[in-house]
């Protein structure tokens, strides 16, 4: 079964500071991974996906690496901002499921 | 990306009555829709997969008399938790599919349930 977590849980840091989040999951045959971002009662925002077959992807501030046959996924942001507040979830698709972290809760202090 | 609305946002009912949430793909053809549960400050909890015209696949541990999954068409499903009771408050969202391969889901917004 499929296990999906992420470290750490809570993370505050001030603002303009370069960040990891981190991403970890038991079973390396996934076809891809995809971080969202989803703040306080909203839905989910797509940040990244990585298909199985990449490395990394990378948009604007974010860049996301995966190495599959360890089973880890990082997500870094560049020149942290108060409105990258939020929690940040990955999530690996396996079979026909997206398995999901309990998430990262991010404070950026101004 | 594509748009997927979830609708109502926020609900409030009394216990034992049932509530309908709606699950809609705007802008292309959902053949899969997922309906998922998250637990405050937990991660999201697959409850079922719904193919467009055939039942819902719900995952273990998952009351299917309790949360009636529709999808009869190709951009609509509905969530129905039916006798609600105060356990049953939660927040709810919804993801969309356009064909049964790899493609990347879409997600709603989430509506958040509270039964009192």
């Amino acid at each position: 079964k499929q296990e999906v977590t992420q470290i750490p849980a809570a993370l505050s840091v001030p603002e303009g500071e370069n960040l990891v989040l981190n991403c970890s999951f038991t079973d390396s045959a996934i076809y891809n991974l995809q971080w969202f971002r989803q703040d306080p009662g909203k839905g989910l925002t797509s940040l990244l996906l990585i298909q199985s077959s990449q490395r990394e992807q990378t948009s604007g501030r974010l860049n996301a690496s995966l190495d599959k046959s360890s089973g880890r996924s990082t997500l870094y942001i560049a020149a942290s901002q108060p409105g990258d507040s939020a929690t940040y979830l990955c999530a690996v698709k396996s079979g026909n499921k997206l398995v999901f972290g309990a998430g990262t809760i991010l404070r950026v202090k101004s | 990306g594509a748009v997927v609305s979830q609708h109502p946002s926020r609900v409030i009912c009394k216990s034992g009555t049932s509530v309908k949430i709606e699950c809609r793909s705007l802008d292309f053809q959902a053949t899969t829709m997922f309906w998922y549960r998250q637990f405050p400050k937990k991660s999201l909890m697959l409850m079922a997969t719904s193919n467009e015209g055939s039942k819902a696949t719900y995952e273990q541990g998952v009351e299917k008399d309790k949360f009636l999954i529709n999808h009869a068409s190709l951009t609509l499903s509905t969530l129905t938790v039916t006798s609600a009771h105060p356990e049953d408050s939660s927040f709810y969202i919804c993801s969309a599919r356009e064909s049964r391969g790899n493609t990347e889901a879409f997600f709603g917004q989430g509506t958040r349930l509270t039964v009192v």
